[in-house]
């Protein structure tokens, strides 16, 4: 597609179910990055993948968070057991390039509430 | 580990105002910089990207400059609107095969009328 594509824009979930979180990268950009953004917060890394290598989960804050990304292509995040401190707007990007080099496009967030 | 600095956090500027943005980075070991517009609620919007190589990037009323060995860079808005009132955020991509982009805590601009 054109842009970095993200579903659903709002969640609202209540404490203790698992919820999923989708992003559709633009065609053929092989690095994804999920990022989190707390109210008033800066951008918080979550977790990348570069094309086939073995993503980077350094930044996932616990084991309920996992992420997997299909084919190189679309990527779900997947929060189990949710708290309400896992309320963000979680924000997915992809590049072309495994440097950078063109740049990265966002997609708008999916906006998380844990009730 | 690198670190992204802006300051200050938040800037009250009057309508037509040339105004500056800073960020700075503790490890000039990078491969771009990349300034980023969010407004509240919304997702990011990529406004200028900068590689090491270069030193600075124009698009309309808004200019980059970059410094790598200083780890400074500049966003420079011209005559500025208060369609321009967001936050700013800057970012920067390692060199490490994989180095994260990594983010400043941004700038809240707001333009006043």
């Amino acid at each position: 597609g054109a842009g970095v594509s993200q579903s659903p824009s709002n969640k609202v979930t209540e404490k203790g179910k698992d919820v999923e979180l989708r992003c559709d990268p633009i065609s053929g950009h092989t690095a994804l990055y999920w990022y989190r953004q707390s109210l008033g917060q800066g951008l918080e890394f979550l977790i990348y993948f570069q094309g086939n290598s073995a993503p980077d989960k350094s930044g996932l804050p616990s084991d309920r968070f996992s992420a997997e990304r299909t084919g190189g292509s679309v990527s779900t995040l997947t929060i189990q057991r949710t708290q309400q401190e896992d309320s963000a707007v979680y924000l997915c990007a992809s590049s072309s390039h495994k440097t950078g080099l063109g740049g990265y496009t966002f997609g708008s967030g999916t906006r998380l509430t844990v009730v | 580990k690198q670190e992204v600095t802006q300051i200050p956090a938040a800037l009250s500027v009057p309508e037509g105002e040339n105004l500056v943005l800073n960020c700075s980075f503790t490890d000039s070991a990078i491969y771009n910089l990349q300034w980023f517009r969010q407004d509240p609620g919304k997702g990011l919007t990529s406004l200028l990207l900068i590689q090491s190589s270069q030193r600075e990037q124009t698009s309309g009323r808004l200019n980059a400059s970059l410094d790598k060995s200083s780890g400074r860079s500049t966003l420079y808005i011209a005559a500025s609107q208060p369609g321009d009132s967001a936050t700013y955020l800057c970012a920067v991509r390692g060199t490490g095969a994989n180095s994260k982009l990594t983010f400043g805590k941004g700038i809240t601009l707001s333009v006043r009328p």
